[in-house]
């Protein structure tokens, strides 16, 4: 009955490969966000989706796509993967798509190894 | 450009000790502070801080917020060794629904 869950937890690939990360929240959550972790640890925001509609859209290269196909699900395709895609990757939900009210339920991140 | 900066980096106690984390921020129209306890996984979330001086309290764990100052401190007495994370404070904005965190301190708690 985990709340937030992302699939897969490892994924090692090589360069200029595409390959998609998957997350689902059975938490009745409105919004969804997609986090990128690197290795100092810096948690950053990429993504966040309300009710399937993108409202934040970070500094994030094209090769990153966001898919929402229900509010419960929202997916991220990595398309011509490079080494510095390398991180752990954090699917979150909550509430409200102002995270000031409403703290985050975090997944079990993605660790994504680009080699 | 709104910041969130957690002091100390990192940081090693015994059993027993009693332990203070800054973290301070500079945002514009700030909005709400929060803390996160991230183990070996997703980070989980402990508090949530909107108004000045009114500290928050689960178990050993306490939190206090200055809105005058910026900076909010997260207390650990009597740490255990399953206190050992690294503990992440996160700023918003009313302007934008981004979370902004600090880089975390590494509490590691030895027996």
């Amino acid at each position: 009955d985990t709340a937030v869950s992302q699939t897969p937890k490892y994924l090692v690939t090589q360069m200029g490969n595409d390959k998609s990360i998957k997350c689902e929240q059975n938490l009745g959550h409105d919004t969804m966000y997609w986090y990128k972790q690197d290795s100092k640890k810096f948690l950053k925001i990429m993504f966040s989706y309300n009710n399937k509609e993108l409202i934040i859209n970070e500094t994030v290269p094209n090769r990153f796509s966001p898919k929402s196909p229900d509010k419960a699900h929202l997916n991220l395709h990595i398309n011509s993967l490079e080494l510095g895609d390398s991180a752990v990757y954090f699917c979150a939900s909550s509430h409200e798509p102002g995270q000031g009210y409403s703290p985050l339920h975090f997944g079990n991140g993605t660790r994504l190894t680009v080699t | 450009e709104d910041k969130v900066v957690q002091s100390p980096l990192s940081l090693v106690v015994h059993e027993g000790d009693t332990v203070t984390l800054n973290c301070s921020y500079e945002v514009t129209n700030f909005r709400s502070l929060l803390w996160y306890k991230q183990e070996k996984k997703a980070p989980t979330f402990l508090f949530m801080l909107t108004s000045s001086g009114i500290e928050k309290k689960s178990g050993r764990l306490s939190s206090i917020l200055d809105k005058k100052e910026l900076f909010s401190i997260l207390n650990i007495t009597a740490t255990q060794t399953g206190d050992s994370a690294i503990y992440l404070c996160a700023s918003t904005s009313y302007n934008t629904d981004k979370l902004i965190f600090g880089t975390g301190t590494r509490l590691q708690v030895f027996p």
